[in-house]
């Protein structure tokens, strides 16, 4: 049974740039979370998506966003990157389904992202 | 919007010896609350979670309890080991495939 799998492990960029993260979440699942884990934080709820579609947006500027495809699996796109952004970003599957509401979310290992 | 406060922020016990981190919430709406250990460049892995409708949960050395009036749960870990070593999260959620807020973070040392 696969887990949630993000790509790439690690990415180093500069300032201005832009940058694709990619996730597979966890066989079964069809929603998918997107998280921003600063240095020594707790992880930041960015957006969620289900049947394609933002369903849900954390604190995010504009700069930040997102696509789900038909297989599940998700996006993360960052535009004009700033030192700021230099984070762990992490990929949660789960459920959408009512009865399954209160189920884990499953996180994947992240993808460690710098800015120079 | 909902917030989670997390404390300590650091504790260290020795090994054999009971672990309390606290964790409080504003969202009277909130109805989960998983906690999630994190080691050192790992992903957060659920430990342990409890709903709403219930006010405590054990599972071998870990426990959480819930009280919703007051709007607090704690993680309880008894005879810790030197592999409870860890950062661990607390979080919580309102609604149906809604997001996790999480606190800050408690660093858990046990030592020798």
């Amino acid at each position: 049974d696969a887990g949630v799998t993000q790509s790439p492990t690690h990415l180093i960029k500069t300032r201005g740039q832009q940058v694709t993260l990619r996730c597979s979440p966890k066989s079964g699942h069809d929603t998918v979370s997107w998280y921003q884990q600063a240095l020594g934080q707790g992880p930041q709820f960015i957006f969620q998506y289900y049947e394609e579609e933002e369903r849900q947006r954390g604190n995010f500027p504009d700069r930040f966003s997102g696509h789900q495809f038909p297989n599940y699996s998700s996006e993360l796109n960052v535009n004009a990157l700033l030192l700021g952004d230099s984070a762990l970003y992490l990929c949660a599957s789960s459920l959408w389904a009512v009865k399954y509401s209160n189920q884990p979310q499953h996180f994947g290992d992240g993808t460690r992202l710098s800015i120079l | 919007g909902e917030n989670v406060e997390q404390h300590p922020s650091t504790l260290s016990v020795q090994e054999g010896d009971s672990a309390v981190i606290k964790c409080t919430y504003s969202d009277s709406a909130s109805n989960y609350f998983p906690w999630y250990k994190q080691e050192l460049g790992k992903r957060p892995q659920l430990i342990i979670d409890i709903r709403s409708n219930v006010g405590e949960k054990k599972d071998q050395r870990i426990a959480v309890t819930l009280n919703k009036t007051a709007k607090h749960f704690s993680l309880h870990i008894t005879e810790t080991q030197p592999e409870d070593s860890a950062v661990y999260f607390c979080a919580a959620k309102t609604g149906t495939a809604s997001k996790l807020t999480f606190g800050t973070g408690t660093r858990l040392q046990v030592t020798l």
